[in-house]
């Protein structure tokens, strides 16, 4: 089984619509993370965790929220989709060491 | 602020050709650098890790990475590409005052059979 696992694994939606994105892991970290990628940029960090207590923001988060429902569990939330926010979302836990990624989520918003 | 270069975006190569990708990063202090690679369709996987000792680490799949602290360098080598190889390869930094990555906008690898 995964480590990290991600629902849904592709979304398509429409502007304007409230999209939830799931992460769950069985690593037993506390550290959680999420992530968009586009083309040519790499990776951004949109929020991570390091408790479920402690949340904040990463070098995107506009238009995005989170919630910590758990030590296992990391949700994003698009509140009012739009069309820039077509991309490929990656959850990932970490230890001190390294960070362990889920197999992303392709979301694209008409 | 913090950021992460890596020189090449895509690269192109022969099977059995040697590989080097390079990174730079620009942050003063002290790191912990990585490189992951992302095969098509498939999520990222850890390639190689350095956090401190022998600054030529070994990773998975024949890969190397030598970190030259005064050039604020850690690239990527292969000595003989193989087409599984094809892949986007990324250079990620970790300043140890904090437990983010940085990361570098990724390299394209396309190895022609």
């Amino acid at each position: 089984d995964a480590d990290v696992t991600q629902t849904p694994r592709n979304r398509i939606t429409k502007t304007g619509k409230r999209i939830m994105l799931e992460c769950s892991q069985t690593k037993g970290h506390d550290r959680m993370y999420w992530y968009r990628q586009d083309p040519g940029l790499g990776l951004q960090l949109i929020y991570y965790s390091f408790d479920v207590k402690d949340i904040n923001k990463g070098e995107i988060s506009d238009g995005y929220s989170v919630s910590r429902q758990a030590q296992a569990k990391f949700s994003l939330s698009l509140e009012s989709a739009i069309p820039n926010q077509t991309a490929l979302y990656f959850c990932a836990t970490s230890d001190e060491y390294e960070q362990f990624f889920g197999p992303g989520t392709r979301l694209t918003v008409l | 602020a913090q950021s992460v270069s890596q020189h090449n975006h895509h690269v192109i190569l022969s099977e059995a050709a040697s590989l080097e990708l390079g990174c730079n990063y620009s942050y003063g202090g002290t790191v912990n650098l990585f490189w992951y690679v992302q095969y098509p369709g498939q999520h990222l996987q850890l390639l190689l890790k350095y956090f401190s000792g022998d600054p030529l680490v070994k990773g998975i799949k024949g890969f190397e990475a030598e970190f030259i602290k005064s050039k604020f360098s850690f690239n990527l080598r292969k000595p003989s590409v193989q087409w599984s190889d094809t892949a986007e390869y990324f250079c990620a930094v970790n300043p140890r005052s904090n437990y983010q990555l940085i990361w570098g906008a990724g390299t394209k690898l396309i190895i022609k059979p």
